[in-house]
């Protein structure tokens, strides 16, 4: 089983739709959680970073973490074709210095006009 | 701010032959780099950690010998993958963090370098 886990998609919606992204994982020492965003040939670009449980907004993105079920999402409000990427989950354990990030395998999001 | 460069973004090479890229911190002092491999639909797999000034900690799996990382600087590290073979093809993806970085959870990308190696 792998550590963390993403639908690879992809995932087609129509302008405006509210996008909603997920992953789940398996090592309960996880506490920080990113989202970053990888357009085609690019390098990943860090989205929003969450520390535990709760929910954390940054304009139309709102990231949540459920710890008890071992979920976290990245909503997408009033997507635009602009959003059209790849979406990476990463997470870290608490391990400060010497942590390292692990990702999800990327869920590719199309946003069609 | 906290910007990253890769070069080259595309290197073809033959078999047997080494390549190098660079990966440099533009505008901020790394003070730690990354080393990922990404094949496609695929994740970022870790390689390697390195601290300007002393030797990387290679991932388990990853051999340190065929993949030569030199932190030369706080603003330069460079991966040379030896006597490549087509199975080291893949997309090569470097990261920094800053002193203001949130930890190594708040890492910045470069673009990445595609080695085809034929």
């Amino acid at each position: 089983q792998k550590e963390v886990e993403q639908d690879p998609g992809p995932l087609s919606v129509p302008e405006g739709a509210i996008v909603s992204l997920n992953c789940t994982y398996s090592n309960s020492a996880f506490q920080y959680f990113m989202w970053y965003r990888q357009y085609s040939r690019k390098g990943p670009e860090l989205l929003m970073y969450t520390y535990s449980s709760g929910n954390k907004e940054d304009g139309r993105f709102t990231a949540q973490v459920d710890k008890s079920s071992k979920y976290i999402s990245l909503f997408i409000r009033d997507s635009q074709p602009s959003d059209s990427a790849t979406y990476l989950c990463a997470m870290s354990d608490v391990s400060y210095n010497t942590d390292k990030l692990i990702f999800g395998t990327g869920t590719r999001l199309q946003v069609f006009p | 701010g906290a910007v990253v460069s890769q070069h080259p973004s595309w290197v073809i090479c033959k078999s047997g032959t080494s390549v190098k890229i660079e990966c440099r911190s533009l505008d901020f002092q790394a003070t730690t780099m990354f080393w990922y491999r990404q094949f496609p639909k695929q994740s970022l797999m870790l390689m390697a950690t390195s601290n300007e000034g002393s030797k990387a900690t290679y991932e388990q799996g990853v051999e340190k010998d065929k993949f030569l990382i030199n932190h030369a600087s706080l603003t330069l590290s460079t991966l040379t993958v030896t006597s490549a073979h087509p199975e080291d093809s893949s997309f090569y993806i470097c990261s920094a963090t800053s002193p203001y970085s949130f930890g190594s959870r708040e890492q910045y990308f470069g673009p990445g370098t595609r080695l085809t190696v034929t």
